[in-house]
């Protein structure tokens, strides 16, 4: 089955203690992205890659790292969560990016972090 | 700075159309609008995508008028599983960024 598995699910952690959350896409898409969404600010992206190797800023990168080392996996790190990254988490991807066309995003199920 | 905006919420009955806009300004010259439904502790999922004029596929259609700066969702006859947040989606003019529009709402009421 066609998905984006994203891992932990939920997760409450302290203030300091770096977490990673994991994503993966069975799909070969080439254009996989982050997004956070809190309760009136909607999803807001916080990174992207277009391709192995080759990642970018979002919207609200501030806080968090990635790596595309290999097509199917993005992980997301938070070196020292801070309370002010409790979101709801969701990684994306689609078949590819070019200059016109985001392309159908396929979403995870979401991963809800808590930082105390 | 790109902004998208939207209307915080809707409220329909079943039967009826539902047309839900989203003013986007600053957006890339050459890229799609896309829209996305959103239903509690899931993940958003591809409704359509749009460059300009009108596009329709089997649930929905997508208004763009020439000038580009809005986008309008049209939902043909909605029924109670059409409850759900609806997202525009556009990409922030002269980068690769995706910006995500405040998010409708839709309550349908039988």
């Amino acid at each position: 089955e066609a998905q984006v598995t994203q891992n932990p699910r939920y997760l409450i952690t302290v203030t300091g203690k770096k977490l990673t959350v994991t994503c993966s896409q069975n799909m070969n898409h080439e254009y996989m992205s982050w997004y956070r969404q809190d309760p009136g600010l909607g999803l807001r992206q916080i990174y992207y890659s277009m391709n192995v190797e080759v990642t970018d800023k979002g919207d609200v990168p501030e806080g968090y790292k990635v790596s595309r080392k290999e097509k199917r996996n993005f992980p997301l790190i938070l070196e020292s969560p801070s309370p002010n990254q409790t979101s709801l988490y969701f990684c994306a991807s689609s078949l590819s990016r070019d200059r016109f066309s985001t392309g159908e995003l396929f979403f995870g199920e979401g991963s809800r972090l808590t930082v105390l | 700075l790109a902004k998208t905006t939207q209307p915080i919420s809707m409220d329909s009955y079943e039967g009826q159309e539902v047309n839900i806009t989203c003013s986007h300004n600053n957006i890339a010259t050459n890229d799609y609008i896309t829209w996305y439904q959103q239903f509690p502790s899931q993940g958003p999922r591809f409704i359509i995508q749009g460059y300009k004029t009108k596009v329709t596929n089997e649930v929905a259609s997508l208004f763009i008028p020439a000038d580009r700066k809005s986008s309008t969702l049209s939902l043909p006859r909605v029924s109670l599983s059409d409850t759900a947040v609806y997202y525009c989606l556009v990409v922030i003019y002269n980068t690769d960024k995706l910006i995500f529009g405040t998010g409708t709402r839709l309550q349908v009421f039988p």
